[in-house]
């Protein structure tokens, strides 16, 4: 049981390139999300999905997208990558049970450098 | 709207020394209130949560919903709880987390 997954855990990239961040995660949760964490500024929601084929904005959703195809993975992209958006993102699922108490479950995270 | 406010970015204390991580919230519902612990470089990871009123690791937190708080208490502060401490809130949509910008706990020796 592998949890949640992250791919890749570093990156660096030039400003305008694009790029996508994968999440898996095997637990069979129906909701995900994209969280980036900025120091002083926690963690802020980018985009969420509340199960296959939907996605929803967070609080901080311009410059990315994201895709959920498939119950079990969630795209985050970038399409031209700006350097305010050098962060570590995490990924993370959840699901609403009487014992989980929509506990999130995080990934390892990708430190992401836009030069 | 609900927000979370950790009043202090950095927190140093002694081994042995009490510590208590300050939460307060804004939420006009009822809230579900989380602490998660960030170890250096490693992912974020649930420590506690307010409905099932759990002792771990020798933390504790109650919900005071006159102050609207969720202060994170240990009496015992030990060098392994050197971290990032988030505390975080569940309302309305049942699934979104709010987090608040974190507390940095360093654990002198």
């Amino acid at each position: 049981n592998a949890g949640v997954t992250q791919t890749p855990k570093f990156r660096v990239l030039k400003t305008g390139q694009s790029m996508t961040l994968l999440c898996a995660q095997d637990m069979n949760h129906e909701y995900m999300y994209w969280y980036r964490q900025d120091p002083g500024m926690g963690l802020r929601l980018i985009h969420y999905s509340v199960g296959e084929g939907t996605t929803a904005k967070g609080e901080v959703p311009d410059g990315y997208n994201v895709s959920r195809l498939k119950k079990q993975n969630f795209l985050l992209g970038l399409e031209s990558a700006a350097p305010s958006q050098t962060s570590v993102y995490f990924c993370a699922s959840s699901d609403r049970s009487l014992t989980s108490y929509n506990e999130q479950f995080f990934g390892p995270g990708t430190r992401l450098t836009v030069l | 709207a609900q927000r979370v406010t950790q009043p202090e970015k950095l927190l140093s204390v002694f081994k042995g020394a009490p510590v208590e991580l300050k939460c307060n919230y804004s939420y006009s519902g009822s809230p579900e209130l989380f602490w998660y612990v960030q170890y250096s470089r490693q992912r974020l990871q649930l420590l506690l949560r307010h409905i099932s009123r759990e002792s771990i690791k020798g933390f504790t937190a109650d919900l005071n919903k006159g102050e609207t708080s969720f202060h994170l208490k240990k009496p015992f502060a030990q060098e392994e709880d050197s971290a990032m401490y988030y505390c975080a809130l569940s309302g309305g949509s049942n699934y979104k987390l709010t987090f608040g910008k974190g507390t940095l706990l360093t654990v002198n020796p």
